[in-house]
């Protein structure tokens, strides 16, 4: 089955870091772009980045630059998101999600079940 | 930034009507906007990519059409798994949701 894996995420502290993962099933990621989307809870969705099929094109919402690192290793089928001085405005559902190309601005053609981050003190 | 507008915030409809959601960008986009159902407790998923075009295994109920700055999904007969809420996204430069529009079953 294809299909996208989010894990990692959970409680935290403001000003901490927390690391997501997005592990892909079916299909070999390395030929599409990946992106994390999150949902803040009863709210609409938020791109939040992107990258590349080979790591070249990395781009980020202005909501989470210089915070947020997204990075792939095509050899372990994974996407990750490193999240550090989160804010409680970052509290969501965090969605790894699949362009059906390489790279570029497309539409999201899979989407993972999400992980919730919660960040309170 | 583009921004994107979905009319209205909620509709109210019964089984087999005929719905209607518009979503309004506030430039063009060209044909560069993709629809997509979340249903309560589930991520979303691709209903129509390039304005109107259907995904695969998508029901032939569901139809799309615009292009530029407005953009309808139209529903031709509700059926009750139709319950959720509908987005739209451009993919013209970067990417940006409409607010969403919740259907209901009356």
């Amino acid at each position: 089955e294809v299909q996208l894996v989010e894990s990692g995420g959970g409680l935290v502290q403001p000003g901490r870091s927390l690391r997501l993962s997005c592990a892909a099933s079916g299909f070999n990621i390395d030929q599409y772009g990946l992106n994390w989307v999150r949902q803040r809870p009863g709210r609409g969705l938020e791109w939040v980045a992107h990258i590349s099929w080979n790591s070249n094109a990395i781009v980020y919402a202005d909501s989470v630059k210089g915070r947020f690192t997204i990075s792939r290793d095509n050899a372990k089928n994974s996407m990750y998101l490193q999240m550090n001085s989160l804010r409680p405005e970052d509290t969501a559902f965090y969605y790894c999600t699949k362009d059906p190309v390489g790279t570029g601005d497309w539409y999201f053609d899979l989407w993972g079940r999400g992980t919730l981050v919660s960040v309170s003190s | 930034d583009i921004r994107m507008t979905q009319s209205p915030s909620t509709l109210s409809a019964s089984v087999g009507d005929r719905v209607t959601i518009t979503c309004r960008a506030s430039q063009s986009v060209s044909k560069w906007l993709a629809w997509y159902q979340q249903k309560p407790g589930e991520a979303p998923k691709l209903l129509i990519y390039e304005a109107s075009k259907l995904k695969n295994g998508v029901p032939s109920r569901f139809s799309g059409s615009g292009s530029g700055t407005e953009f309808t999904l139209t529903i031709s007969s509700l059926q009750p798994d139709d319950l959720g809420t509908y987005y739209c996204q451009h993919y013209s430069n970067y990417r940006t949701f409409g607010q969403g529009t919740k259907v209901e079953i009356k």
